[in-house]
């Protein structure tokens, strides 16, 4: 396995401005997450996928928001029209179809986005 | 809301000695535990799950786990400088239909050589 990997690893726009992240999940893992993560808290889900279908959003997710996931491979988050407090580690990560009890979620390195 | 409480810390203690980290969480139909470690500026990296009441071991570390209680703890033995980083405690309700993942905001733990 060579891990979940991200791109950008940083990222810093202006705002007002529209970003998008990529995210590619440990091969054969058919769940992919996305969490946002700020300076002194925990990571908070943001939205889940398994194989294409999206099933879980959390209201965190505004609608300048989306993710998508086209062939159950990698996902992207998108963000519209950025905003100050967007600016956090965007995290993914997957988990192996056993699922169950067993959900065990591995994370990638994330992305920092800035908002200036 | 779902609710997963951590002392936020800074939690010192001696090259050597036993640190203790402790979490509750709020909601009873839980049913899986996760402890992840998170150094400065990295992405959390998944270190010890458990789903039963008891304990669990691996090297220098244990999960200990008392649904009763909504209480678990991570025990890591023989700390070493290497593990000073913020410990995140986080919780699944599977059973629930949702595979998010409810964190804590993390322990920080400073070992001291």
């Amino acid at each position: 396995d060579t891990g979940v990997s991200q791109d950008p690893r940083h990222k810093i726009t202006k705002r007002g401005q529209n970003v998008t992240f990529r995210c590619d999940p440990i091969s054969e893992h058919n769940r992919l997450y996305w969490y946002r993560q700020t300076l002194g808290q925990g990571p908070e889900f943001l939205t889940y996928f398994q194989n294409e279908a999206q099933l879980e959003k959390s209201r965190l997710l505004s609608d300048r928001f989306s993710a998508e996931r086209p062939k159950g491979s990698f996902s992207t988050l998108e963000i519209q029209r950025t905003e100050q407090g967007d600016s956090a580690m965007y995290l993914c990560a997957s988990s192996h179809p056993g699922g169950g009890l067993y959900n065990e979620q591995f994370f990638g390195p994330g992305t920092r986005l800035t908002v200036l | 809301q779902k609710e997963v409480e951590q002392n936020s810390g800074p939690l010192s203690v001696p090259e050597g000695a036993i640190a203790s980290l402790n979490c509750t969480y709020s909601d009873r139909g839980s049913q899986s535990f996760f402890w992840y470690r998170q150094y400065s500026g990295k992405s959390p990296e998944l270190i010890m799950s458990i789903y039963s009441n008891g304990d669990k071991e691996d090297g220098r570390f244990t999960a200990q786990l008392n649904k009763a209680s909504q209480y678990v703890s991570l025990l890591i033995r023989d700390s070493q400088p290497s593990d000073s980083a913020t410990y995140l405690c986080a919780v699944l309700n599977s059973g629930a239909g949702s595979y998010q993942l409810t964190f804590g905001k993390g322990t920080k733990l400073s070992v001291i050589p």
